[in-house]
Protein backbone atom coordinates (compact mmCIF):
# COMPACT_ATOMS: atom_id res chain seq x y z
CA UNK A 1 0.00 0.00 0.00
CA UNK A 2 3.32 2.23 0.58
CA UNK A 3 3.67 2.65 -3.21
CA UNK A 4 -0.05 4.02 -3.85
CA UNK A 5 -0.91 6.98 -1.19
CA UNK A 6 -4.38 8.40 -0.84
CA UNK A 7 -5.30 11.45 1.05
CA UNK A 8 -8.09 12.20 3.38
CA UNK A 9 -8.35 9.03 4.39
CA UNK A 10 -11.48 9.52 6.05
CA UNK A 11 -13.85 12.73 5.10
CA UNK A 12 -16.87 13.44 6.39
CA UNK A 13 -18.69 16.15 4.33
CA UNK A 14 -22.22 17.91 3.62
CA UNK A 15 -24.76 17.62 0.60
CA UNK A 16 -23.91 19.86 -2.03
CA UNK A 17 -20.37 20.80 -0.87
CA UNK A 18 -17.32 19.86 -3.84
CA UNK A 19 -14.52 17.18 -2.23
CA UNK A 20 -11.66 16.18 -3.76
CA UNK A 21 -9.64 13.15 -2.95
CA UNK A 22 -5.73 12.77 -4.25
CA UNK A 23 -4.46 9.96 -5.00
CA UNK A 24 -0.11 9.57 -5.54
CA UNK A 25 1.90 6.58 -7.00
CA UNK A 26 5.84 5.72 -6.65
CA UNK A 27 5.40 2.73 -8.84
CA UNK A 28 6.34 4.32 -11.75
CA UNK A 29 2.87 3.01 -13.46
CA UNK A 30 1.69 5.31 -16.55
CA UNK A 31 -2.12 3.35 -15.43
CA UNK A 32 -4.06 5.13 -12.36
CA UNK A 33 -7.52 4.25 -11.91
CA UNK A 34 -10.33 5.49 -9.16
CA UNK A 35 -13.05 2.74 -7.68
CA UNK A 36 -15.43 2.98 -5.50
CA UNK A 37 -16.76 0.26 -3.22
CA UNK A 38 -20.26 -0.22 -1.68
CA UNK A 39 -21.50 -2.77 0.98
CA UNK A 40 -22.12 -5.82 -1.16
CA UNK A 41 -20.68 -5.09 -4.43
CA UNK A 42 -18.19 -5.35 -6.19
CA UNK A 43 -15.74 -2.04 -7.04
CA UNK A 44 -16.87 0.01 -9.74
CA UNK A 45 -15.05 1.98 -11.78
CA UNK A 46 -14.87 5.56 -12.14
CA UNK A 47 -12.78 6.68 -14.19
CA UNK A 48 -9.09 5.95 -15.23
CA UNK A 49 -6.24 7.35 -17.08
CA UNK A 50 -3.69 5.60 -19.35
CA UNK A 51 -1.15 8.65 -19.13
CA UNK A 52 -1.58 12.33 -18.45
CA UNK A 53 -3.55 13.07 -21.84
CA UNK A 54 -5.52 10.30 -21.22
CA UNK A 55 -8.38 10.01 -19.47
CA UNK A 56 -11.23 8.10 -19.72
CA UNK A 57 -15.13 7.74 -18.21
CA UNK A 58 -15.56 4.31 -16.32
CA UNK A 59 -19.18 3.01 -16.00
CA UNK A 60 -19.78 5.08 -13.07
CA UNK A 61 -18.17 8.59 -13.64
CA UNK A 62 -22.08 11.17 -13.33
CA UNK A 63 -20.94 12.95 -10.74
CA UNK A 64 -17.59 12.80 -10.54
CA UNK A 65 -14.66 14.53 -12.52
CA UNK A 66 -10.74 13.49 -12.45
CA UNK A 67 -7.42 15.41 -13.07
CA UNK A 68 -4.16 13.79 -13.90
CA UNK A 69 -1.66 16.17 -12.85
CA UNK A 70 1.63 14.24 -12.99
CA UNK A 71 2.63 10.61 -13.94
CA UNK A 72 2.33 10.18 -9.97
CA UNK A 73 -0.76 12.40 -9.32
CA UNK A 74 -4.68 11.58 -10.50
CA UNK A 75 -7.39 13.42 -8.57
CA UNK A 76 -10.57 12.62 -7.80
CA UNK A 77 -13.28 15.78 -7.74
CA UNK A 78 -17.43 15.16 -6.85
CA UNK A 79 -18.47 18.91 -7.87
CA UNK A 80 -21.65 18.46 -5.60
CA UNK A 81 -21.76 16.16 -3.59
CA UNK A 82 -25.03 13.89 -2.61
CA UNK A 83 -25.84 11.26 0.00
CA UNK A 84 -25.59 8.25 -2.43
CA UNK A 85 -21.57 8.78 -2.88
CA UNK A 86 -21.42 7.96 0.62
CA UNK A 87 -18.55 5.16 0.00
CA UNK A 88 -15.10 4.07 0.10
CA UNK A 89 -12.75 4.82 -2.63
CA UNK A 90 -9.67 3.63 -3.86
CA UNK A 91 -6.86 4.23 -6.17
CA UNK A 92 -4.86 1.86 -8.25
CA UNK A 93 -2.31 1.93 -10.61
CA UNK A 94 -1.05 -0.69 -12.91
CA UNK A 95 1.53 -1.35 -15.86
CA UNK A 96 0.86 -1.41 -19.20
CA UNK A 97 1.66 -4.81 -20.24
CA UNK A 98 0.15 -8.27 -19.16
CA UNK A 99 -0.99 -9.09 -16.83
CA UNK A 100 -1.50 -5.47 -16.12
CA UNK A 101 -1.42 -6.47 -12.20
CA UNK A 102 -3.43 -3.32 -10.39
CA UNK A 103 -2.14 -1.89 -6.78
CA UNK A 104 -4.93 -0.08 -4.61
CA UNK A 105 -4.23 2.26 -1.97
CA UNK A 106 -5.61 2.48 1.25
CA UNK A 107 -8.80 3.83 0.38
CA UNK A 108 -10.87 7.26 1.36
CA UNK A 109 -13.83 6.60 3.55
CA UNK A 110 -16.29 9.50 2.65
CA UNK A 111 -19.84 10.25 3.92
CA UNK A 112 -21.80 12.73 3.04
CA UNK A 113 -24.81 14.03 4.98
CA UNK B 1 -25.94 -8.94 -13.55
CA UNK B 2 -22.62 -9.24 -11.73
CA UNK B 3 -20.39 -11.42 -14.21
CA UNK B 4 -18.70 -12.45 -11.38
CA UNK B 5 -20.85 -14.29 -8.41
CA UNK B 6 -18.88 -15.20 -5.14
CA UNK B 7 -20.32 -17.83 -2.75
CA UNK B 8 -20.72 -17.37 0.46
CA UNK B 9 -21.24 -13.76 1.04
CA UNK B 10 -19.56 -14.72 4.57
CA UNK B 11 -18.36 -17.38 6.70
CA UNK B 12 -16.90 -17.58 10.19
CA UNK B 13 -14.16 -20.43 10.68
CA UNK B 14 -12.58 -21.74 13.58
CA UNK B 15 -8.40 -21.09 14.12
CA UNK B 16 -6.78 -23.89 12.43
CA UNK B 17 -9.50 -25.28 10.45
CA UNK B 18 -9.61 -25.17 6.37
CA UNK B 19 -12.52 -22.88 4.47
CA UNK B 20 -13.04 -23.27 0.47
CA UNK B 21 -14.01 -20.10 -1.37
CA UNK B 22 -16.57 -20.22 -4.44
CA UNK B 23 -16.54 -18.03 -7.80
CA UNK B 24 -18.63 -18.24 -10.78
CA UNK B 25 -17.80 -16.19 -13.75
CA UNK B 26 -19.65 -15.23 -16.94
CA UNK B 27 -17.14 -13.03 -18.25
CA UNK B 28 -15.76 -13.78 -22.12
CA UNK B 29 -13.22 -14.13 -23.52
CA UNK B 30 -11.88 -15.38 -20.31
CA UNK B 31 -8.09 -13.51 -19.83
CA UNK B 32 -6.94 -13.62 -16.54
CA UNK B 33 -8.32 -14.58 -12.86
CA UNK B 34 -7.30 -13.38 -9.87
CA UNK B 35 -7.87 -13.61 -5.97
CA UNK B 36 -7.67 -10.20 -3.71
CA UNK B 37 -7.35 -10.25 -0.33
CA UNK B 38 -8.84 -7.14 1.66
CA UNK B 39 -8.15 -6.19 4.99
CA UNK B 40 -10.73 -3.69 6.84
CA UNK B 41 -9.72 -0.55 6.09
CA UNK B 42 -7.15 -1.61 3.53
CA UNK B 43 -7.06 -1.68 -0.16
CA UNK B 44 -6.79 -5.19 -2.00
CA UNK B 45 -3.87 -7.12 -2.03
CA UNK B 46 -3.27 -9.61 -5.07
CA UNK B 47 -2.83 -13.21 -3.87
CA UNK B 48 -2.91 -15.23 -7.22
CA UNK B 49 -3.23 -14.42 -11.07
CA UNK B 50 -4.21 -17.63 -13.18
CA UNK B 51 -4.76 -17.82 -16.90
CA UNK B 52 -6.62 -19.74 -18.78
CA UNK B 53 -3.99 -22.47 -19.12
CA UNK B 54 -3.35 -22.83 -15.15
CA UNK B 55 -5.66 -24.90 -13.03
CA UNK B 56 -4.27 -24.50 -9.73
CA UNK B 57 -1.89 -22.62 -7.61
CA UNK B 58 -0.55 -21.52 -4.44
CA UNK B 59 0.69 -19.25 -2.38
CA UNK B 60 1.65 -20.15 1.37
CA UNK B 61 -1.45 -21.34 2.75
CA UNK B 62 -3.75 -20.00 -0.33
CA UNK B 63 -4.57 -22.28 -3.15
CA UNK B 64 -6.97 -21.75 -5.83
CA UNK B 65 -8.09 -23.58 -8.52
CA UNK B 66 -9.76 -22.59 -11.70
CA UNK B 67 -11.69 -24.90 -14.33
CA UNK B 68 -11.78 -22.38 -17.49
CA UNK B 69 -14.67 -25.03 -18.86
CA UNK B 70 -17.23 -24.70 -16.24
CA UNK B 71 -16.41 -20.91 -15.99
CA UNK B 72 -15.70 -21.61 -11.53
CA UNK B 73 -12.93 -20.99 -9.50
CA UNK B 74 -12.10 -21.95 -5.65
CA UNK B 75 -9.86 -20.37 -2.95
CA UNK B 76 -9.10 -22.56 -0.48
CA UNK B 77 -7.23 -21.62 2.98
CA UNK B 78 -5.35 -24.31 4.37
CA UNK B 79 -4.99 -24.24 8.69
CA UNK B 80 -6.67 -20.47 9.00
CA UNK B 81 -4.93 -18.06 11.29
CA UNK B 82 -6.67 -14.89 12.85
CA UNK B 83 -4.82 -12.69 10.72
CA UNK B 84 -7.01 -14.34 7.60
CA UNK B 85 -9.76 -12.33 8.98
CA UNK B 86 -10.87 -10.35 5.76
CA UNK B 87 -12.32 -10.41 2.63
CA UNK B 88 -11.57 -12.61 -0.60
CA UNK B 89 -12.21 -10.79 -3.51
CA UNK B 90 -12.46 -12.61 -7.26
CA UNK B 91 -11.47 -10.56 -10.37
CA UNK B 92 -11.93 -11.81 -13.68
CA UNK B 93 -10.52 -9.99 -16.78
CA UNK B 94 -11.48 -10.68 -20.39
CA UNK B 95 -9.31 -10.72 -23.48
CA UNK B 96 -10.81 -8.44 -25.83
CA UNK B 97 -10.12 -5.22 -22.78
CA UNK B 98 -7.52 -3.10 -22.24
CA UNK B 99 -6.85 -4.21 -18.61
CA UNK B 100 -10.49 -3.63 -17.49
CA UNK B 101 -11.44 -5.91 -14.07
CA UNK B 102 -15.03 -7.04 -13.39
CA UNK B 103 -15.30 -7.64 -9.47
CA UNK B 104 -17.15 -10.08 -7.17
CA UNK B 105 -18.42 -8.66 -4.27
CA UNK B 106 -16.62 -11.25 -2.11
CA UNK B 107 -16.45 -13.07 0.75
CA UNK B 108 -15.98 -12.13 4.19
CA UNK B 109 -14.10 -14.52 6.11
CA UNK B 110 -13.97 -14.13 10.53
CA UNK B 111 -11.55 -16.28 12.04
CA UNK B 112 -12.48 -17.00 15.59
CA UNK B 113 -9.62 -18.45 18.37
Amino acid sequence: DADVTQTPRNRITKTGKRIMLECSQTKGHDRMYWYRQDPGLGLRLIYYSFDVKDINKGEISDGYSVSRQAQAKFSLSLESAIPNQTALYFCATSDKREPYEQYFGPGTRLTVT
Amino acid sequence: KNQVEQSPQSLIILEGKNCTLQCNYTVSPFSNLRWYKQDTGRGPVSLTIMTFSENTKSNGRYTATLDADTKQSSLHITASQLSDSASYICVVRATDSWGKLQFGAGTQVVVTP
